[in-house]
């Protein structure tokens, strides 16, 4: 049971444009929110969070949407560059922190 | 400062056999968490661990096991390998793993033959 789904594998961009990749939830128990982004033949690396008591958080070139209402989150990068080419995953989890559930990913692809 | 390191980064093994993963929190970390990725999808949960304790447990076969030790580093260990398990094992650190972000090492590459 997939409770965190990325409904999209792939992402083309021409670079200086913006990326928005997009992530829906379907456990109204997750609190905590997070985007990773992913090279080959490298672990995930965290790129920005947001907890369930915000709906908007910022750092440089990334913006992180959540929607509460609709379960649904959102990844925002202006302006993309080829080196964010990469995969993306965003995860959740509950307020136990336990265990974090990670959507199926994104391929970004910035051409330049 | 070091981030999480993980070994060996490659490994062979054949059915059956049995694979002992390593992983090195990031300094001040005292949780340890172990996720297995197959080609196409995103990190399943396997385990975390805080202070020696078992916190959380995914769905996996009781062939999956760890354990951390008290400088915090950790074993994850799966018996009786099967072709199934041919994975990508990551290991990632938080503080305490009560719902803290997560950092991850570069992963073990099993494959099994």
């Amino acid at each position: 049971d997939q409770q965190v789904k990325q409904n999209s594998p792939s992402l083309s961009v021409q670079e200086g444009r913006i990326s928005i990749l997009n992530c829906d939830y379907t456990n109204s128990m997750f609190d905590y929110f997070l985007w990773y982004k992913k090279y080959p033949a490298e672990g995930p690396t965290f790129l920005i969070s947001i907890s369930s008591i915000k709906d908007k958080n910022e750092d440089g070139r990334f913006t992180v949407f959540l929607n509460k209402s609709a379960k649904h989150l959102s990844l925002h990068i202006v302006p993309s560059q080829p080196g964010d080419s990469a995969v993306y995953f965003c995860a959740a989890s509950d307020d136990t922190g336990n265990q974090f559930y990670f959507g199926t990913g994104t391929s970004l692809t910035v051409i330049p | 400062d070091a981030g999480v390191t993980q070994s060996p980064t490659h490994l062979i093994k054949t059915r059956g056999q049995q694979v002992t993963l390593r992983c090195s929190p990031i300094s001040g970390h005292k949780s340890v968490s172990w996720y297995q990725q197959v080609l196409g999808q995103g990190p399943q949960f396997i385990f975390q661990y805080y202070e020696k304790e078992e916190r959380g447990r995914g769905n996996f076969p009781d062939r999956f096991s760890a354990r951390q030790f008290p400088n915090y580093s950790s074993e994850l260990n799966v018996n009786a390998l099967l072709l199934g398990d041919s994975a990508l094992y990551l290991c990632a650190s938080s503080l305490s793993g009560g719902g803290e972000t997560q950092y991850f090492g570069p992963g073990t590459r099993l494959l099994v033959l």
